[in-house]
């Protein structure tokens, strides 16, 4: 596609639930970035992907959030036992290469997740 | 205190004004320095990046720089109803790849 997406663009889930949030990356971009943007807020680094494997985690909050990118193209990020507080719009970014300084994040739309 | 201040707003001017939105750091590291806009119900998209303090000119827009005050600014000229969006500063160390992001400034351009 022509550029980043997202699925599902919003997920009301319940308190406890496991949640599963897909993101396309632009065809080619070997990087891969998960952020995490709360109300009224800037976005939060939560994870990089350089290909298949996880560059850098060290946003991830704890230990009930994951994410993957097996095949080094989609990615999803796991959310276990949801908690109120994981309610945020979670955003997906890639870029080309990922190991050039100030290259370009592409962002997607974003999936609105809330959990009640 | 956070890494990166930005101030929230909201910020409302009318058609035509200059408009000067601003972020500060606090961590000597940060080389690259971006401004984001994002419309509401999207991602946000890269307007400007800079390096080196100083001024960088794209169109209506400047970005400026000044890294012995940790302090970085848009400023955009002759604004637009279609520049109402929120703003977001974004700094990287080099050799990083995780952006870190101030809170974002809201701006509404009144016709």
């Amino acid at each position: 596609g022509a550029g980043v997406s997202q699925t599902p663009s919003n997920k009301v889930t319940e308190k406890g639930k496991y949640v599963e949030l897909r993101c396309d990356p632009i065809s080619g971009h070997t990087a891969l970035y998960w952020y995490r943007q709360s109300l009224g807020q800037g976005p939060e680094f939560l994870i990089y992907f350089q290909g298949t494997g996880a560059a850098d985690d060290s946003g991830l909050p704890n230990d009930r959030f994951f994410a993957v990118r097996p095949e080094g193209s989609v990615s999803t990020l796991k959310i276990q036992r949801t908690e109120r507080g994981d309610s945020a719009v979670y955003l997906c970014a890639s870029s080309l290469t990922g190991t050039v300084d100030l290259e370009t994040q592409y962002f997607g739309p974003g999936t609105r997740l809330l959990v009640l | 205190q956070k890494e990166v201040e930005q101030d929230p707003g909201p910020l409302s001017v009318p058609e035509g004004a200059i408009v000067s939105l601003n972020c500060t750091y606090s961590n000597s590291a940060f080389q690259y320095f971006m401004w984001y806009r994002q419309y509401s119900r999207k991602g946000p998209e890269l307007l400007m990046y800079t390096y080196s303090s100083g001024n960088k000119e794209d169109g209506r827009f400047t970005a400026q720089v000044d890294k012995s005050s940790k302090y970085i600014s848009l400023f955009i000229r002759d604004s637009q109803p279609s520049d109402s969006a929120t703003y977001l500063c974004a700094m990287l160390i080099q050799g990083a790849q995780k952006l870190v992001f101030g809170q974002g400034t809201r701006l509404t351009i009144n016709p």
